[in-house]
């Protein structure tokens, strides 16, 4: 499977202040996504990174708060703007593997744990 | 009515036993179902995949899917102290843009 490699992998921040997270990719692929864990939670599916085009953003997720770039089919940024200690959690960059989008296998970066002050 | 629904655990089994997870999905047009593993502090690990009713073995791992009474389990033969993790339930739902919905996670200790 593609290596995924996140930074940073963890970081406390103050209230306020906003923090861009990197998604790198050994190889080229189609679909990338982007979630959150909260602690002692399961995934919630943040948005799709789309290439070149604005990112797909699920219900109660807007891109004031969480702007995403993918400018290329290696690399994402996520950023979490205008943090709140809500927004203490892991975000977690991932990719689809499979020859048709849509049927293939989830894989995950290491993540970045994030404790905002 | 949560989309994927899993035991809450925490799931307790000797060295050596069989553990056994089940996962329940409420969109009968579910197409693709995965199991992960998480350590603790670590991010989800894919360790099954299974597409077609029946089982599907890897290993110590063995997922069985029904469609028709939409579940689908994992069983974890022999276990292992290293097999204690968190076991996250996945489904990909059909017409839905690709997207994984996740249920809550079961976590198993193996006691040693």
């Amino acid at each position: 499977s593609a290596v995924i490699s996140q930074k940073p992998s963890r970081d406390i921040c103050q209230r306020g202040t906003s923090l861009t997270i990197q998604c790198q990719v050994d190889s080229q692929v189609t679909m990338m996504f982007w979630y959150r864990q909260q602690p002692g939670q399961s995934l919630t599916l943040i948005a799709t990174a789309n290439q070149g085009s604005e990112a797909t953003y699920e219900s109660g997720f807007v891109i004031d708060k969480f702007p995403i770039s993918r400018p290329n089919l290696t690399f994402s940024t996520l950023t979490v703007s205008n943090m709140s200690p809500e927004d203490s959690s892991i975000y977690l960059c991932s990719v689809e593997e499979g020859l048709i989008p849509g049927f293939g296998e989830l894989f995950f970066g290491e993540g970045s744990r994030l404790t905002v002050l | 009515q949560k989309e994927v629904e899993q035991n809450s655990g925490p799931l307790s089994v000797p060295e050596g036993a069989i553990a056994s997870l089940n996962c329940t999905y409420s969109d009968r047009g579910s197409q693709s179902f995965f199991w992960y593993r998480q350590y603790s502090g670590k991010s989800p690990e894919l360790i099954m995949f299974i597409y077609s009713n029946g089982d599907k073995e890897d290993g110590r791992f063995t997922a069985q899917l029904n469609k028709a009474s939409q579940y689908v389990s994992l069983l974890i033969r022999d276990s292992q102290p290293s097999d204690s993790a968190t076991y996250l339930c996945a489904v990909r739902h059909r017409g839905n843009d690709y997207k994984l919905s996740f249920g809550a996670g079961t976590t198993v200790t193996v006691r040693a």
